[in-house]
């Protein structure tokens, strides 16, 4: 079974500054792959980015980017230019390539200061 | 397509009362999931369909829970003899067998519940 951790329950930045949130998780695969969810106040979960773990390259997407550390089983977030639409709970779910079910970490929650 | 809907947004129901939340996932997604998520953690796994059938369950799922997903369409999930420690935000999601490595879930916007 794999576990997900994120250590970080709450985070805050200032408007345009840059977060980062951390990751960490336990698995057995060798192919699997690791999504970002982002989760605002009374809406639905969006999918942000995510990282297939046999690619090297961090994935970008726009202001989201990551740092993937496969043999650390790291995978952390970092929001560049931080805007007050950003303020939301971020859940870390891997999910190994065979499968098809994701286990989410506790999340963090970010507050952006304007 | 207007994306993953459930019904109702949210539920009062007293300890001991049935209850049966729906699903409607994006028509061209076979695969469809439930999750429940307590305040302020993650969302946690309880079963997924493939069609019509049901292909895991967790073991969060206790006899008193029941999923259906009749026609592979649309998913139900019954909590009989709801106790107070059922209340959460139940979650559906749904993906495509293909898409869902590259695409992740869709997710509804979930049902509230709340046992009193």
């Amino acid at each position: 079974a794999q576990t997900v951790t994120q250590s970080q329950p709450e985070m805050s930045v200032q408007e345009a500054e840059t977060v980062t949130l951390s990751c960490t998780y336990d698995t057995s695969e060798s192919d699997y792959y690791l999504f970002w969810y982002k989760q605002p106040p009374s809406r639905q979960m969006i999918l942000v980015i995510r990282q297939e773990a046999y690619k090297q390259q961090n994935a970008t997407e726009n202001r989201f980017s990551v740092n993937f550390q496969k043999a650390a089983k790291s995978f952390s977030l970092k929001i560049s230019d931080s805007q007050l639409g950003d303020a939301a709970m971020y859940f870390c779910a891997p999910v190994k390539a065979a499968g098809n079910k994701l286990t989410f970490g506790g999340g963090t929650r970010v507050l952006v200061k304007p | 397509d207007t994306g993953v809907s459930q019904d109702p947004r949210h539920k009062i129901t007293k300890r001991g009362q049935n209850v049966t939340f729906r699903c409607d996932p994006i028509s061209e997604h076979n695969r469809l999931y439930w999750y429940r998520q307590t305040l302020g953690q993650g969302p946690e796994f309880l079963t997924y369909f493939q069609n019509e059938a049901q292909l895991e369950k967790s073991r969060l799922l206790s006899d008193r829970f029941s999923a259906e997903r009749p026609k592979g369409s649309f998913s139900t999930l019954e909590i009989q003899r709801t106790e107070q420690g059922d209340s959460a935000m139940y979650l559906c999601a749904s993906s495509s067998g293909t898409g869902m490595i590259r695409y992740g879930y869709t997710f509804g916007s979930g049902t509230r519940l709340t046992v009193v």
